[in-house]
């Protein structure tokens, strides 16, 4: 059964700082892994798709990586701003069509 | 281009009632599926559907249920609401395949009493 986990579950950082988000999952049998954003009481807002065969992603001040053999990705967030405080979640698309989710980072970037 | 739209946004329900919630996918997009949101148990996979087919279904009981029309259009319902079910559930549409990205709508807050 595919576990998706997400390390630190809280960030706090001062703006202007760079960062690394984490995520793990158990199996490496995905077809896609894709990081979001949700701001309180929100929706999620997708950040980066990463194909099975691709090893990063790249978004303005956003760069996803992902290594499947060894069930890692990781979220690069460059000079952090406070606008980017919110809960990232990453998630891992298996082959029956749903997405299993990590529990979530959440980011605080202070002023 | 138009995201997905999920109404109504906020619903507030007695137990025992039932509820259905609307989900507009993006143009185009012919995959739907449904999550649900809580504080205790993060983001779980409900159901998802494809040209008016359900492919798969999350472990929820059976008073949770979907169907998607001709449109794509998707509804949930929910009967029998139990104060548990108290949760933000989340639309996602896709082009197709398993391959493509999945874009959410806002979500509807559903508050049972």
């Amino acid at each position: 059964k595919q576990e998706v986990t997400q390390i630190p579950a809280a960030l706090s950082v001062p703006e202007g700082e760079n960062l690394v988000l984490n995520c793990s999952f158990t199996d490496s049998a995905i077809y896609n892994l894709q990081w979001f954003r949700q701001d309180p009481g929100k929706g999620l807002t997708s950040l980066l798709l990463i194909q099975s065969s691709q090893r990063e992603q790249t978004s303005g001040r956003l760069n996803a990586s992902l290594d499947k053999s060894s069930g890692r990705s990781t979220l690069y967030i460059a000079a952090s701003q406070p606008g980017d405080s919110a809960t990232y979640l990453c998630a891992v698309r298996n082959s029956n069509y749903q997405l299993i989710w990590g529990a979530g980072t959440k980011l605080i970037i202070k002023p | 281009k138009a995201g997905v739209t999920q109404t109504p946004r906020y619903l507030i329900k007695t137990r025992g009632q039932q509820v259905t919630l609307s989900c507009s996918p993006i143009s185009g997009h012919r995959s739907v599926s449904w999550y649900q949101q809580t504080p205790g148990q993060g983001l779980q996979f409900l159901f998802e559907y494809f040209s008016e087919t359900q492919r798969n279904k999350g472990n929820f009981p059976g008073r949770f249920s979907g169907r998607q029309f001709s449109n794509s259009r998707s509804e949930m319902n929910v009967s029998t609401l139990e104060l548990g079910d108290s949760a933000l559930y989340l639309c996602a549409s896709s082009l197709d395949t398993l391959n493509t990205e999945a874009f959410f709508g806002q979500g509807t807050r559903l508050t049972v009493v």
